[in-house]
């Protein structure tokens, strides 16, 4: 079964420009989830997607955040524009149903780099 | 709100060495608690789950035991190989309005020397 799917790997670029990510869940997964992980510390919850629709977008920041799953399939999640402080690894996550005793498989994450 | 604090690290070990990174955890209700480990290079991997007080988590030799009184969940192994270097994550889902959703610590840089 394949994994989590994220492109890119690796991001670099300039503050107040834009960039974009995107993710491709495990198969079948309705619920999807998007972490920003800065060094040094756990990651923590951007957004909650069931389906197409928004489960938890509270820690978003939204002036600047945007993420869509429009098929409620693959995701993308957009920053514009970007800060200094956005620079962190931003990992997509996957489960086949809500709640708390399910698992959450991960892809290998996007590293971004605001100069 | 729910929290998650692991011990400070990072910890270094010599191969065969006894492991314990400590746990501790604020949530309402009854979260479920995850010990999840980061490769270099690589996503989060599931190490290892409990879903209700008493129970116990294990995989690969490690083990975790879901203690609700102390509000712990401590991951250990008997003897730890070089290849268990990495970053090692303490997680939990509640319910309620963030169904779901995972608040992970900070993470405990593991590494093993031979």
């Amino acid at each position: 079964e394949a994994g989590v799917a994220q492109s890119p790997r690796y991001k670099i670029i300039e503050k107040r420009q834009s960039v974009a990510f995107w993710c491709n869940p495990i198969s079948g997964h309705a619920t999807l989830y998007w972490y920003q992980q800065i060094l040094g510390q756990g990651p923590k919850l951007l957004i909650q997607f069931q389906n197409n629709g928004v489960v938890d977008d509270s820690q978003l920041p939204k002036d600047r955040f945007s993420a869509e799953r429009l098929k409620g399939v693959d995701s993308t999640l957009k920053i514009q524009p970007a800060k200094l402080e956005d620079s962190a690894v931003y990992l997509c996550a996957s489960s086949s149903i809500q709640g708390p005793k399910n698992i959450q498989y991960f892809g290998a994450g996007t590293r971004l780099s605001v100069l | 709100g729910d929290s998650v604090t692991q011990m400070e690290g990072p910890v270094t070990l010599s191969e065969e060495a006894f492991l314990t990174i400590n746990c501790t955890y604020t949530a309402t209700g009854y979260p479920s608690l995850f010990w999840y480990v980061q490769y270099p290079g690589e996503g989060l991997q599931l190490l290892l789950k409990a879903t209700k007080a008493d129970d116990k988590g294990s995989n690969k030799g490690f083990e975790a035991t879901y203690r609700k009184e102390t509000t712990s969940f401590h991951l250990e192994k008997g003897s730890v190989q070089v290849s268990d270097s990495a970053v090692y994550f303490c997680a939990l889902a509640a319910g309620g309005t963030s169904y779901g959703k995972l608040t992970f610590g900070q993470g405990t840089i593991l590494t093993v020397h031979p």
